[in-house]
């Protein structure tokens, strides 16, 4: 089945040590997302690929960096990870344009110690 | 800018009740509108969404929403809700572009 994964699934990473989340698709979808998702809130877009193209929000953080080498995958790297970005951390897919929704992973849920 | 509003936070319910989740957005043109779900330790998920045409729309698992333009709202209903519904449910909307904005979700728990 056409899918978006994850891993891992639960990231475990000390205080300041850089940490990369990987997301993986079977889609072909030409934009990637990856959202920030605390608990009892809403997703937050931290940044999203259309193709190559690297579009990030206004308010992400520095520490939050992303690559897209291909099609098929997409990282987030967190530089320094601080306690206050334990989250549940989600990347998506969707063709291009406004008319199509997204494609969710699982998720990784990073704990910061 | 671009909002959702999610007015329930928690809703519990017995089953077979009807359901109604109240969303409104802020954005005076043309939206595109949707209903995730994400089951317990599941990914979120697509329920239905809304591009154009009608505005009640079917999704799966039973819900249907209705887009009311004059009122900016697009609530999501389920005449009988079934203990399986158990989930934490996001209203979302597409102004622009590529991306969607999410409510901050309602935790629907559906009592046996």
């Amino acid at each position: 089945d056409a899918m978006v994964i994850q891993n891992p699934r639960y990231q475990v990473t000390q205080f300041g040590k850089p940490v990369t989340l990987s997301c993986s698709q079977t889609l072909n979808h030409n934009v990637m997302y990856w959202y920030q998702q605390k608990s009892s809130q809403a997703p937050k877009l931290l940044f999203h690929y259309y193709d190559k193209d690297f579009n990030n929000e206004a308010d992400t953080p520095d520490n939050f960096q992303s690559r897209r080498p291909n099609t098929s995958f997409c990282f987030l790297d967190i530089r320094s990870p601080g306690l206050g970005d334990a989250a549940m951390y989600l990347c998506a897919t969707s063709p291009s344009g406004q008319f199509y929704e997204q494609y969710f992973g699982p998720g990784t849920r990073l704990t910061v110690t | 800018a671009q909002s959702v509003s999610q007015h329930n936070h928690h809703v519990i319910l017995s089953e077979a009740a009807s359901l109604e989740l109240g969303c409104n957005y802020s954005y005076g043109g043309t939206v595109n509108l949707f209903w995730y779900v994400q089951y317990p330790g599941q990914h979120l998920q697509l329920l239905l969404k809304y591009f154009s045409g009608d505005p009640l729309v079917k999704g799966i698992k039973g819900f249907e929403a209705e887009f009311i333009k004059s009122k900016f709202s697009f609530n999501l209903r389920k005449p009988s809700v079934q203990w399986s519904d158990t989930a934490e449910y996001f209203c979302a909307v597409n102004a622009r572009g590529n991306k969607i904005i999410f409510g901050k979700g309602t935790r629907l728990h559906i009592l046996p």
